[in-house]
């Protein structure tokens, strides 16, 4: 199907953990993005990237880590997960001529314990 | 940096009634705004945008003008539905060339209409 998909849709993990959450888009897009969704913040970029193999960070990156091989995937892993990341995760994508509107993901509801 | 403050909500309003929803924004250069929408367990979807000091955007009765004077694009509607229930969220994309397609988001406005 056409379009961006997130998985997994909800996740469990323990503090300390290494997780990886996924995000594939269909449209070639160059640009990627993970946002991060917490009561009272609003959305939080943690990632970016332009194009594949670049990658950049944005408002609150720490934790986490991010690769884009591919155009289609951008990966997010949380390397060693603490219960802080507790969150809504967005992955989103944009073709580089619309200037910010973006096509967003169904989210990844993360639970750390 | 950029940033987007937005009324904070929830909002409750009667089906048929007016809303408004404030947003201001603070920017170097000339962004671009947008509102999006999130509807229960869905990920955001762009509801209007506008690229230009007076620009107005509009889309399915909700519309926006862009104020450069007072750095505002506040969303309205003439007569909201139960179907409008959802979260709302200003944003404007980056006025760095490096990032142009980066949103800066406000923190949402919850709206819940009743019927």
């Amino acid at each position: 199907d056409a379009g961006i998909t997130q998985s997994p849709r909800y996740k469990i993990t323990e503090t300390g953990r290494q997780v990886t959450l996924m995000c594939h888009q269909t449209w070639s897009h160059s640009y990627m993005f993970w946002y991060r969704q917490d009561l009272g913040h609003g959305l939080r970029l943690i990632y970016y990237s332009a194009a594949a193999d670049i990658t950049d960070k944005g408002e609150v990156p720490d934790g986490y880590v991010v690769s884009r091989s591919k155009t289609e995937n951008f990966p997010l892993t949380l390397e060693s997960a603490t219960r802080s990341q507790t969150s809504v995760y967005f992955c989103a994508s944009s073709e580089a001529s619309t200037g910010g509107k973006a096509f967003f993901g169904q989210g990844t509801r993360l639970t750390v314990v | 940096g950029d940033s987007v403050t937005q009324m904070e909500g929830p909002v409750t309003l009667s089906e048929e009634a007016f809303l408004t929803i404030n947003c201001t924004y603070t920017a170097t250069g000339y962004p671009s705004l947008f509102w999006y929408v999130q509807y229960p367990g869905e990920g955001l979807q762009l509801l209007l945008k506008a690229t230009k000091a007076d620009d107005k955007g509009s889309n399915k009765g909700f519309e926006a003008t862009y104020r450069k004077e007072t750095t505002s694009f506040h969303l309205e509607k003439g007569s909201v539905q139960v179907s409008d229930s959802a979260v709302y969220f200003c944003a404007l994309s980056g006025t760095n060339n490096n990032a142009g397609n980066m949103l800066t988001f406000g923190g949402g406005t919850r709206l819940m209409v009743k019927p």
